[in-house]
């Protein structure tokens, strides 16, 4: 069964900083694989999606890759700002099952 | 983009009473759902697929008699918390299942999630 593990668990930052959110998963079959952020008390709000055949995905000053073959996925966060503290989520699936989430970045940018 | 929404988004329940929490899929038709929980700083957890007009698939250590799931119809599924107790306190977030059209590909949509308190 597929799981996924995120590392760092947490992560404090400067504003302007770059900075990079792992993931790994276990299952190199994984079909589609999605990062997600949640604000505290709040529901999921879905930053990107890489589909199977895809290898990465941009918006705006994030940027996802995904690499199969070594079973990792990695969220780029340019400029960060304070804004973007939060908790990071990543997850997969496999053809025709639910995403199974890893336990999350909780990322603070300090002004 | 597809709509889900949940309701109740937030209820406080007696220990020993039951709440339903409803997700409803709002531009669009679901045959599958899924239903989730979250515990405080935790990582949402799969409790189970939901199937539109069969019984529902549970995973692994979830009370099938305790989280009743119902899937009448293509927009609708329900979850019941029978005889809560305090902890199940937790946050339940539902997600449908859509197909995208043109690949053999789907995508999950959630639900903005329900808080439910069990005193």
């Amino acid at each position: 069964k597929q799981e996924v593990t995120q590392i760092p668990a947490a992560l404090s930052v400067p504003e302007g900083e770059n900075l990079v959110l792992n993931c790994s998963f276990t299952d190199s079959a994984i079909y589609n694989l999605q990062w997600f952020r949640q604000d505290p008390g709040k529901g999921l709000t879905s930053l990107l999606l890489i589909q199977s055949s895809q290898r990465e995905q941009t918006s705006g000053r994030l940027n996802a890759s995904l690499d199969k073959s070594s079973g990792r996925s990695t969220l780029y966060i340019a400029a960060s700002q304070p804004g973007d503290s939060a908790t990071y989520l990543c997850a997969g699936n496999q053809a025709g099952t639910a995403l199974i989430f890893g336990k999350g970045t909780t990322l603070s940018v300090s002004s | 983009g597809a709509v889900v929404s949940q309701h109740p988004s937030w209820v406080i329940c007696k220990s020993g009473t039951s709440v339903k929490i409803e997700c409803r899929s709002l531009d669009f038709q679901a045959t599958t759902m899924f239903w989730y929980r979250q515990f405080p700083k935790q990582s949402l957890m799969l409790m189970a697929t939901s199937n539109e007009g069969s019984k529902a698939t549970y995973e692994q250590g979830v009370e099938k008699d305790k989280f009743l799931i119902n899937h009448a119809s293509l927009t609708l599924s329900t979850l019941t918390v029978t005889s809560a107790h305090p902890e199940d306190s937790s946050f339940y977030i539902c997600s449908a299942r859509v197909w995208v059209r043109g690949t053999d590909n789907y995508e999950q949509y959630f639900g903005p999630g329900t808080r439910l308190t069990v005193t």
